[in-house]
């Protein structure tokens, strides 16, 4: 079946250390996005890709980085400048369409040891 | 700016009872609407969708959404829910002045009482 996985499920990170979130989809999609969810808050976008080899910030970027080298595949890194890393982390994939309604995984709870 | 607004964060309903969850969004030019749902620890599943056409959508699990325009609302509807309808609700809208990104309401948390 196609769908969109990410891993792990559970992350914990020290402080000062960088981490990576995986993200792999198997939909042909062209576009993929980078959510965080906090309680209460909804989904706030930290970048998207709609084409490979180029990306866009969304709202809160800062202390983040992604790649897209592969149209399957939008790993996203937690750096040790994103003072608040603890949330859980949503990854989505779209068609190319712009009407079409994204698709997400299954989340990567990252917390601060 | 777009916007969303779910009106409550949480809507207490017992069980086999109708539910309405309500979502207005603020966009003066043609919009797509979205509903999704999320149990714990779980990504987001879509629910429905309306694209155009017939303002009253149908979506999985026996809910429905109607779309009002002159209200710029989309709520979302069961007649009768289960306990397994427990989750998180979330009301999403894109239109080309988003360049088509997804704006998201703060959700809507449904807790079914026995």
């Amino acid at each position: 079946d196609g769908g969109i996985t990410q891993s792990p499920k559970y992350l914990f990170r020290k402080e000062g250390q960088n981490v990576t979130l995986s993200c792999e989809q198997n939909l042909n999609h062209d576009a993929m996005y980078w959510y965080r969810q906090d309680p209460g808050q909804g989904l706030r976008l930290i970048y998207y890709s709609q084409i490979v080899n180029d990306f866009q910030k969304g709202d809160i970027a800062e202390g983040y980085s992604v790649s897209r080298e592969k149209k399957e595949s939008f790993p996203l890194t937690v750096t040790s400048a994103q003072k608040n890393p603890t949330a859980f982390y949503l990854c989505a994939s779209r068609d190319g369409y712009s009407n079409q309604p994204q698709h997400f995984g299954d989340g990567t709870r990252l917390s601060i040891l | 700016a777009q916007s969303v607004t779910q009106l409550d964060s949480q809507v207490p309903v017992f069980e086999e009872a109708p539910v309405e969850l309500r979502c207005n969004y603020s966009s003066s030019v043609s919009v797509y609407l979205f509903w999704y749902v999320q149990y714990p620890n779980q990504g987001l599943q879509l629910l429905l969708k309306y694209l155009s056409g017939s303002t009253l959508v149908k979506g999985i699990n026996g809910f429905e959404a109607e779309f009002n325009k002159s209200q710029t609302s989309f709520h979302l509807r069961k007649p009768s829910v289960h306990i397994s309808d427990t989750a998180e609700y979330f009301c999403a809208v894109s239109d080309w002045r988003s360049n088509y990104q997804l704006i998201w309401g703060a959700g809507t948390k449904l807790i079914i009482k026995p």
